[in-house]
């Protein structure tokens, strides 16, 4: 079965450093990755996206990711976080195999709180 | 653009009561998506539709039916509510690969 992992259930970062959120998954097959946020009373919003290609991966609001299939992560990275980057990040991973075939359903892990002080 | 639409933002229902949560999207997706979200625990799929006509269980479905009679709508009803059933309540649309949320149902039952 798929699975991610989201190790830290908080990270903590002063403004201007960088910031790393980890995750790491399992898959049979192919990964589809992807990483979302969630600000305090909204939905999730997509940041970025792994399917195939390059492994490091370009997002929204200057956010990076790093597919590696030797140690099967995909860890989050902002190289000088903001305060306003303060939320909750989700990795997925899309499940081909089960709930909607080709489309799938997406397994979250269990997000990871993201505070950046001043 | 509207995107996901979900209604009510809250609720408080008492247990064995029912209620309906509504979705709608514009994006002409024909996938959706029902997840709750527990606090620590990430979101768990309930239903997904892959068009209209069509839906099936996801990960957690019991206590709870969908209907799809249309492309742009996915509603929930939880036909005897319960405090297992208190939760966020998230609705998500997807075409291909990134899947877009409606702004979630926040549910108390007591």
């Amino acid at each position: 079965a798929q699975s991610v992992a989201q190790p830290e259930d908080q990270v903590n970062v002063a403004e201007g450093n960088p910031l790393t959120v980890k995750c790491t998954y399992s898959v049979s097959g192919n990964p589809y990755l992807f990483w979302y946020v969630q600000y305090p009373n909204r939905g999730l919003q997509f940041l970025l996206k792994y399917i195939t290609g390059d492994n490091l991966v370009k997002g929204s609001y200057g956010f990076e990711a790093e597919f590696n299939k030797s140690q099967t992560s995909f860890h989050l990275k902002k190289p000088s976080a903001l305060v306003s980057d303060s939320a909750l990040y989700f990795c997925a991973v899309r499940d081909p195999t089960n709930y909607g075939g080709s489309q799938g359903n997406l397994i979250f892990g269990k997000g990871t709180k993201l505070s950046v002080k001043p | 653009n509207a995107g996901v639409t979900q209604t009510p933002k809250f609720r408080i229902l008492k247990i064995g009561q029912s209620m309906t949560l509504q979705c709608t999207q514009d994006m002409n997706h024909n996938y959706m998506y029902w997840y709750r979200q527990d606090p620590g625990m990430g979101l768990k799929l309930i239903y997904y539709s892959v068009g209209a006509g069509i839906t099936d269980k996801g990960e957690v479905p019991n206590g709870y039916n969908v209907s799809r009679s249309t492309t742009e709508d996915f509603p929930l009803r939880l036909e005897l509510a319960a405090p297992s059933q208190t939760s966020v309540y998230f609705c998500a649309s997807s075409r291909t690969d990134e899947a877009f949320f409606g702004q979630g149902t926040r549910l108390t039952v007591v």
